[in-house]
């Protein structure tokens, strides 16, 4: 079946202009994660969702920083008046439920590059 | 806080030789553990994860990890590499209340002729 998809895979914008970065998930799959892996950071886990709760957003770095998540399926992450230090892949994960036992499943991520 | 060290930035074994990736852990009880593998260009993929029971874990391609509860490590290994095998690997812990995961900041596995 199909996997994590997200887009763009790439997105060079300016400083100061907003983005927005769409994942859909796996179909029925109920958690869904944003991380973004920066050079020599490794993976940090920005939010999470699950089902209709309240996301986890411990992980946003500013508040410049937003997600939503759509019927319980896509989600955007957005970010505003971008920086230089946004550049980064951002990749997507989703998994069945938000059981520790249940697999994450990776999109190919979208490289964001602010000039 | 739960944190993952992976000790080795860049490894470089060559085509057929063993291979032991180092992770080490931090976490207050009984962690879940997980590799994942990135190739390039490609989003991650799961090779094994640790829940519980017996502390060598079998995954896919070919790899294995041993959990040490004693070491607070969960190296990962492979008996004879391939050339494929180049990609750089990841070592992640569950997060507070099992949600998001932690990861460690990777290895890049060069695999030489």
């Amino acid at each position: 079946g199909a996997g994590v998809s997200q887009s763009p895979s790439n997105k060079v914008t300016e400083k100061g202009k907003d983005v927005e970065l769409r994942c859909d998930p796996i179909s029925g799959h109920t958690a869904l994660y944003w991380y973004r892996q920066s050079l020599g950071q490794g993976l940090e886990f920005l939010i999470y969702f699950q089902g209709n709760s309240a996301p986890d957003k411990s992980g946003l770095p500013s508040d410049r920083f937003s997600a939503e998540r759509t019927g319980g399926s896509v989600s955007t992450l957005t970010i505003q008046r971008t920086q230089q230090e946004d550049s980064a892949v951002y990749l997507c994960a989703s998994s069945l439920d938000r059981d520790p036992l249940s697999t994450q499943y990776f999109g190919p991520g979208t490289r964001l590059t602010v000039l | 806080a739960q944190s993952v060290t992976q000790p080795d930035i860049h490894i470089t074994v060559s085509e057929g030789a063993s291979l032991e990736l180092r992770c080490n852990y931090s976490y207050g009880a009984t962690p879940y553990l997980f590799w994942y593998v990135q190739s390039p260009g490609q989003g991650l993929q799961l090779l094994l994860k640790y829940f519980s029971g017996d502390t060598l874990v079998q995954g896919i391609k070919g790899f294995e990890a041993e959990f040490k509860r004693s070491q607070s490590s969960f190296n990962l290994r492979k008996p004879s590499v391939h050339w494929s095998d180049a990609a750089e690997y990841f070592c992640a812990v569950d997060g507070p209340a099992g949600t998001a995961l932690i990861f460690g900041k990777g290895t890049t596995l060069s695999v030489s002729s």
